[in-house]
């Protein structure tokens, strides 16, 4: 059985733009949650999405976006980046009904 | 005042000890995970917890849902089992997970 695959896992962006972060969960889970990891602040939980809908959201400001597909992958975008969002971006799908976490490895995001 | 507090910070062992990890937490909940994340990001789940113990291998975790604890034990450790050990607690249900700050382990051979 797959894991949880996230793309792209490394990416270097400049202030100002935007990007798009892809998650494909475990074939199954419909629940994909999204958290961001920094030295700073440790890990903080950005979105959950389940069947489509956006169950729960993070405090973070509206620059960050979300969103989940029929088929359960999940993506997350952040506009006009800033420096302080260089961060690894994490997701992970939660098997059915048993609450257990599979995570990706990630994607690390640099803003220059 | 975090509501995950993990203690310790870092830790440092010799190869073959016995360590244990705690975590404390000021709200009521549904369930508590320990976490693993090695150098390079991926974290894997290691135990979820809603009370008494959990054994896998070397590793063993406890709660105690009335003194709002756990910890995370590891016997005779080895150098593979250097990395990052987070608790993190859900408080009900759908909400979201509540993460500690992460114990930073490194087992010396």
């Amino acid at each position: 059985k797959a894991g949880v695959t996230q793309t792209p896992r490394y990416l270097i962006k400049t202030r100002g733009q935007q990007v798009t972060l892809s998650c494909s969960p475990i074939s199954g889970h419909r629940s994909v949650s999204w958290y961001q990891q920094t030295p700073g602040q440790g890990l903080q939980f950005l979105f959950e999405y389940f069947s489509e809908t956006q169950r729960n959201k993070g405090n973070f400001p509206g620059r960050f976006s979300g969103r989940q597909f029929s088929n359960s992958r999940s993506e997350m975008n952040v506009s006009t980046l800033e420096l302080g969002d260089s961060a690894l971006y994490l997701c992970a799908s939660e098997g059915q009904g048993t609450g257990e976490l599979f995570f990706g490895e990630g994607s690390r995001l640099t803003v220059l | 005042k975090n509501e995950v507090e993990q203690s310790p910070q870092n830790l440092t062992a010799q190869e073959g000890e016995f360590i244990t990890i705690n975590c404390s937490y000021s709200v009521g909940i549904s369930a508590l995970h320990w976490l693993q994340q090695h150098p390079g990001g991926g974290i894997v789940s290691l135990f979820m917890l809603s009370s008494g113990k959990k054994k896998h291998g070397r590793l063993i975790a406890t709660i105690n849902i009335q003194e709002k604890h756990s910890s995370l034990h590891i016997t005779a450790s080895h150098p593979r089992d250097s990395a990052v050990y987070i608790c993190a607690v859900r408080k009900s249900g759908n909400t979201p997970l509540v993460f500690g700050k992460g114990t930073r382990l490194s087992v010396i051979a």
